[in-house]
């Protein structure tokens, strides 16, 4: 859904470097959600977020990945020293309120993340 | 905690019809269906929110009996269009914040 606003599309970094991928949600939303999904796999639960929140970080790598939603601003996952595993489409999603009863969440057009 | 979808892939010829299943282990609150075409984002389809319900989407329908802990995607006299990779959603009773995704099903179409 092009409400959902992830940027940038396309991340290149060397093993090492940090990346920094950023959503915006639909206008409206304050319940974001991020998966990760590797080459011809399905999409994996990383952690979910309320506005300055975190609510369930249980699918999150305990080392080098962290996120936040501030209470201005996008939604930001970052991961730190980069290898080539990390690889992969990241997705994030919002919706209006807590976790899919009742309403469908709306996905961004992800970022691919290439490390070399 | 992964739901698991059955079958992995199907290839159907337009006009045939496809059922698409999807089975947890744990108790569930709610089924969300997904489309996904290749780099692209899931698009929601529908959402079945109570034990028996059913609902349909042009002419791809679902059920969710709840008993069973397992929904079905119904998929008839299919499209071109379908092509792509389908995954249910799952909310579960003791985790309601949240829902997983399915290992997915990759349906293709051809003429």
């Amino acid at each position: 859904n092009a409400g959902v606003m992830q940027n940038p599309r396309h991340l290149v970094r060397r093993r090492g470097q940090e990346a920094r991928l950023r959503c915006s949600p639909m206008k409206g939303h304050s319940h974001v959600y991020w998966y990760r999904q590797l080459p011809e796999e399905g999409l994996k639960f990383m952690v979910y977020l309320q506005k300055e929140n975190i609510i369930d970080e249980s699918g999150m790598p305990k080392e080098r990945f962290s996120a936040e939603f501030p209470k201005e601003g996008p939604s930001i996952l970052r991961i730190q020293q980069v290898v080539r595993g990390d690889s992969a489409a990241y997705f994030c999603a919002s919706s209006p309120k807590s976790g899919g009863l009742n309403t469908e969440a709306f996905f961004g057009q992800g970022t691919r993340l290439t490390v070399v | 905690q992964q739901p698991v979808q059955s079958p992995q892939a199907v290839i159907l010829r337009e006009g045939e019809d496809a059922v698409i299943n999807c089975s947890s282990s744990k108790a569930l609150y709610s089924v969300h269906w997904y489309r996904q075409k290749h780099g692209e984002a899931p698009v929601f389809l529908m959402i079945l929110l109570k034990g028996g319900e059913q609902k349909g989407h042009e002419k791809i329908s679902a059920s969710f009996n709840e008993k069973k802990q397992q929904s079905s995607l119904y998929l008839t006299a299919s499209q071109l269009s379908y092509s792509g990779t389908y995954f249910c959603g799952t909310v579960f009773w003791d985790t309601g914040n949240q829902f997983y995704f399915g290992t997915g099903t990759s349906l293709t179409v051809i003429p």
